[in-house]
């Protein structure tokens, strides 16, 4: 089976400028999930989404930042208008979805988002 | 919130060696912990992972312990290889979203 891709693979902006990054979740996988690692420390957890409801977008650090996923299927992260300290590895991963059980996440490659 | 801690953030061997990485979690919440390894520029892939009902889980020559009283999880790689050279994540979970520790960088000698 494939696995989650992300689309750009890299992505150089402006600051103030809009970027939209792409997620295709595993095949199947109602749970998909984008992460945010930023200038080497941990990875950071922004949401979570079930099919296409967000269940969780606790980590959605401000209102410039919208993530969709119309129709439950692949998804999208935009930033607008972009700033320096969104500069980071953005990951996006999926998974099953069985209740009373957390199923393992499926990472994609990534998107590296350099804001200058 | 839940919050992960992960030491060392960076550990050298030589090749033979074991590996230890040791996580602490702070929600006993909690109930998945899993391990990535990402290599560079390559997406985390996971390599092990343990549920709060299992104390220790072994695949050949990883293992991963948990004690729940203590809150504290540790990754075991024995007769380590240059290819196991990568940043490890530990990571706990409750509802879905996994909680990373800072991730540990191992390098590991011929």
């Amino acid at each position: 089976e494939a696995g989650v891709t992300q689309f750009p693979s890299h992505s150089v902006i402006e600051k103030g400028q809009t970027v939209t990054l792409r997620c295709d979740p595993i095949s199947g996988h109602d749970n998909l999930y984008w992460y945010r690692r930023v200038m080497g420390k941990e990875i950071k957890f922004l949401l979570h989404f079930v099919k296409e409801s967000k269940q969780d977008e606790s980590g959605m650090p401000n209102n410039r930042f919208l993530a969709e996923r119309t129709g439950g299927t692949y998804s999208t992260l935009k930033v607008q208008p972009a700033e320096l300290e969104d500069s980071g590895v953005y990951f996006c991963a999926s998974s099953r979805r069985l209740r009373g059980r957390q199923e393992t996440q499926y990472f994609g490659p990534g998107t590296r988002l350099l804001v200058l | 919130g839940e919050n992960v801690e992960q030491h060392p953030s960076t550990l050298s061997v030589q090749e033979g060696d074991s590996a230890v990485i040791k996580c602490t979690y702070s929600d006993s919440a909690s109930n998945y912990f899993p391990w990535y390894k990402q290599e560079l520029g390559k997406r985390p892939q996971l390599i092990i992972d343990i549920r709060s009902n299992v104390g220790e889980k072994k695949d050949q020559r990883i293992a991963v312990t948990l004690n729940k009283t203590a809150k504290h999880f540790s990754l075991h790689i024995t007769e380590t290889q240059p290819e196991d050279s990568a940043v490890y994540f530990c990571a706990a979970s409750i509802e879905g979203k996994l909680i990373f520790g800072q991730g540990t960088e191992l390098s590991v000698k011929p």
